[in-house]
C-alpha cells in the first residue's frame, strides 16, 4: 500500500505561469516531507522540505504548503522556467525514521 | 565536490552473474542508503546503514547484500543476478537520519541490465 501518492504522473505548464506538483499520504506519523528534483541521467536533488509542525516553507520561486487535516501537501513553483523541466518526487520520513518514503514522481514540463 | 559517486554508471550482466556496485561519499555523512528506481516507480530502500558496521534492511532487500566497508564506502552486491533485478541503483548518504533537516545527497545512479 502506497504510503505517500504522487496521483498526476505529468504536468505541463508555460513559463512564466504558476506550477503546482501535489502529493497525498497516509501516515499521520510522517514528521517532515521533502521534495527532490530529478533530471535525466541523474540522481535526485533536494530541493525543499517543510516539517509536521508548520504549514508553509518557502524558498526563492519555491513554496511548500502542508494541510496535514486533509494529508496533502503541495509544491508551488512561481514564475516557472524551462529549467524547471523534471521529475519532482514527493518524499517523506518518519518520526526518528532512517529512511525515505518515495511517491512515484511527477514529470513537469515547462515551455517556452 | 564529488558529494556521492557511485560506479559503474552503466552495466550489462547475464542471469546469474554476480556484481559488486560501489558507493563512495566525501561528505562525512553517518548513514548511507540504497534505492532503486522501475520505470514509473518512486525510489524504492533496499539497505541502509545508519553508521559505520551497521546495516539493516529496507523495503525490497531479497536478491542484496551490502557492505559498509567504512564512513565513506557503502556497497551493494548482486550474487546471482536476475532479470528482476534490472533497474536504476541509486546511493545516497544523510549527516544522520533521514528527514527535512538532514536531507539526503544522491550520486547519478548506476543503470543495471540484466539478460
Amino acid at each position: 500500500d502506497q504510503q505517500v501518492k504522487q496521483n498526476s504522473p505529468s504536468l505541463s505548464v508555460q513559463e512564466g505561469r504558476i506550477s503546482i506538483l501535489n502529493c497525498d499520504y497516509t501516515n499521520s506519523m510522517f514528521d517532515y516531507f521533502l521534495w527532490y528534483k530529478k533530471y535525466p541521467a541523474e540522481g535526485p536533488t533536494f530541493l525543499i522540505s517543510i516539517s509536521s509542525i508548520k504549514d508553509k516553507n518557502e524558498d526563492g520561486r519555491f513554496t511548500v504548503f502542508l494541510n496535514k487535516s486533509a494529508k496533502h501537501l503541495s509544491l508551488h513553483i512561481v514564475p516557472s522556467q524551462p529549467g524547471d523541466s523534471a521529475v519532482y518526487f514527493c518524499a517523506a520520513s518518519l518520526f526518528a525514521g532512517t529512511a525515505l518514503i518515495f511517491g512515484k514522481g511527477t514529470t513537469l514540463s515547462v515551455s517556452s | 565536490n564529488a558529494g556521492v559517486t557511485q560506479t559503474p554508471k552503466f552495466q550489462v550482466l547475464k542471469t546469474g552473474q554476480s556484481m559488486t556496485l560501489q558507493c563512495a561519499q566525501d561528505m562525512n555523512h553517518n548513514s548511507m542508503y540504497w534505492y532503486r528506481q522501475d520505470p514509473g516507480m518512486g525510489l524504492r530502500l533496499i539497505y541502509y546503514s545508519a553508521s559505520e558496521g551497521t546495516t539493516d534492511k529496507g523495503e525490497v532487500p531479497n536478491g542484496y547484500n551490502v557492505s559498509r566497508l567504512n564512513k565513506r564506502e557503502f556497497s551493494l552486491r548482486l550474487e546471482s543476478a536476475a532479470p528482476s533485478q534490472t533497474s536504476v541503483y541509486f546511493c545516497a548518504s544523510s549527516e544522520d537520519r533521514a528527514g527535512g533537516d538532514q536531507p539526503q545527497h544522491f550520486g547519478d545512479g548506476t543503470r543495471l541490465s540484466i539478460l
